[in-house]
């Protein structure tokens, strides 16, 4: 495996289930992240980890719970989502340092809520 | 003041024409400009990149053209060709951060016809 993989790469799941969403990076970098991506509007930053420790939270509801074991591995669990919560959900990495930014993303999990 | 603001929501090209798409952002923070392609199921990706200090660059076909005092920057592909017909979608990250935090533009989605 190379770059960064999502499983599942689908999910369907209804209002009261528990679920958990997979990232895995396979580049060496020490920062994740999580987005929404929602048809017509901007991808949206949900959570990032810097080191193993979550360096930002934007205003996400508590039903998303994200967890980072290991600097190769982040989580999204979910419970209790709503029908608007239905989007791709992308993860992404990169290598911390100043000035360099670049992002790689995953495939995606297309989560949809019913 | 976080918005990054693209146009158009979608472009229709002819093969060999050229592609422009026009972003424009109101956080003078803001210090690194990519922009990203999006093939249908897959991740985005990083195309190129652009830092303030530089009015342009450019990278085979694609150029970016950045204008400082107006806050705005552009993707330019030139020969638009069928493989590139994609979403693309520009971003600004602030200084003062040791890992990337990427505001999207919502997205262009360019086809090109043969």
């Amino acid at each position: 495996e190379t770059g960064v993989t999502q499983t599942p790469r689908h999910l369907v799941m209804g209002m009261t289930n528990k679920k958990s969403l997979k990232c895995e990076q396979h580049l060496g970098h020490n920062a994740m992240y999580w987005y929404k991506q929602s048809a017509k509007k901007p991808l949206e930053l949900m959570f990032v980890y810097s080191l193993e420790e979550r360096v930002e939270n934007n205003s996400v509801p508590s039903r998303f719970s994200p967890e980072c074991p290991n600097s190769s591995h982040l989580f999204l669990h979910l419970h209790t989502l709503q029908p608007e919560d239905s989007a791709l959900y992308l993860c992404a990495s990169s290598q911390p340092g100043t000035g360099v930014y670049e992002q790689y993303f995953g495939p995606g999990t297309r989560l949809t809520v019913t | 003041q976080q918005q990054v603001k693209q146009s158009p929501q979608s472009l229709i090209v002819q093969k060999g024409g050229i592609s422009i798409i026009n972003c424009a952002y109101e956080n003078t923070a803001f210090d690194y400009f990519p922009w990203y392609q999006q093939f249908p199921g897959k991740g985005p990706a990083l195309l190129i990149a652009i830092r303030p200090d530089v009015s342009e660059k450019k990278e085979g076909r694609f150029t970016i053209s950045f204008n400082k005092s107006a806050k705005q920057f552009s993707l330019h592909i030139m020969d638009s060709q069928p493989g590139d017909s994609a979403t693309y979608f520009c971003a600004a990250s602030p200084s003062g951060t040791s890992y990337g935090k990427l505001t999207f533009g919502q997205g262009t989605i360019l086809t090109v016809h043969p």
